[in-house]
């Protein structure tokens, strides 16, 4: 079985800064991981995704994420933040891409 | 390229009354998803199609909620009788093969009164 754990259900930044947004998964095979964008009055949209390979996936829109298997995380991050990144933001795993769990969200709000 | 299309964009209705909601996949997509998004959720999967074929429908309540993928190309999916706790947006998704990436639609949401 798999589920995704989304810690902050909302993120505050500012223009420029930092953006961590953070996912712990739980899963009993090899994961394939996620990590989509939904604008308001829209469906969601991938960043990126991990599968097998290079650990640190880099995605659109200056995104990148980490797989680290010892700490079973894919935090999603982006060195500087811009005014259109506010949105939802949500991680999901599959083990054999039959069935995807998502994260409850994280919704980024970005300050000018 | 359209993305995926679904109809009708909001819905509202009393409740025990009906529903449909209809998607149109990307042309060519043999894998088509219907999710539930409660607010502040994510996506839970209701019923996956390949093909035609519904090959994971164990999150579907069956005794209210209905699919049919006929052709193997657009879909709907029927609520009867609708509920308050229906309340929710409904979304697409479509993807070439189950390993590709999924393509979501705008969503239905749906308010039961």
């Amino acid at each position: 079985a798999q589920s995704v754990t989304q810690l902050g259900s909302h993120v505050s930044v500012s223009e420029g800064a930092l953006v961590l947004l953070r996912c712990n998964y739980s899963s009993s095979v090899p994961p394939y991981l996620f990590w989509y964008v939904q604008y308001p009055n829209q469906g969601l949209q991938l960043l990126l995704k991990y599968t097998t390979g290079a650990t640190l996936v880099k995605g659109i829109n200056g995104f990148e994420a980490e797989f680290k298997k010892s700490e079973t995380s894919f935090h999603l991050t982006k060195p500087s933040a811009h005014m259109s990144d506010a949105a939802e933001y949500f991680c999901a795993v599959s083990g054999n891409f039959n069935k995807f769990y998502f994260g409850s969200g994280t919704k980024l709000n970005v300050k000018p | 390229e359209a993305g995926v299309v679904q109809s009708p964009r909001y819905k509202i209705i009393e409740k025990k009354q009906p529903v449909a909601f209809w998607c149109n996949p990307i042309s060519g997509h043999n894998t088509l998803y219907w999710y539930l998004q409660n607010l502040g959720q994510g996506p839970e999967l209701l019923i996956r199609y390949e093909n035609e074929e519904a090959v994971d429908d164990s999150q579907l309540p069956k005794d209210r909620f209905s699919a049919e993928r006929l052709k193997g190309v657009d879909s709907t999916l029927k609520i009867q009788p609708a509920e308050l706790g229906d309340s929710a947006v409904y979304l697409c998704a479509s993807s070439y093969v189950p390993t590709d990436t999924q393509y979501f639609g705008p969503g239905t949401r749906l308010t039961v009164l």
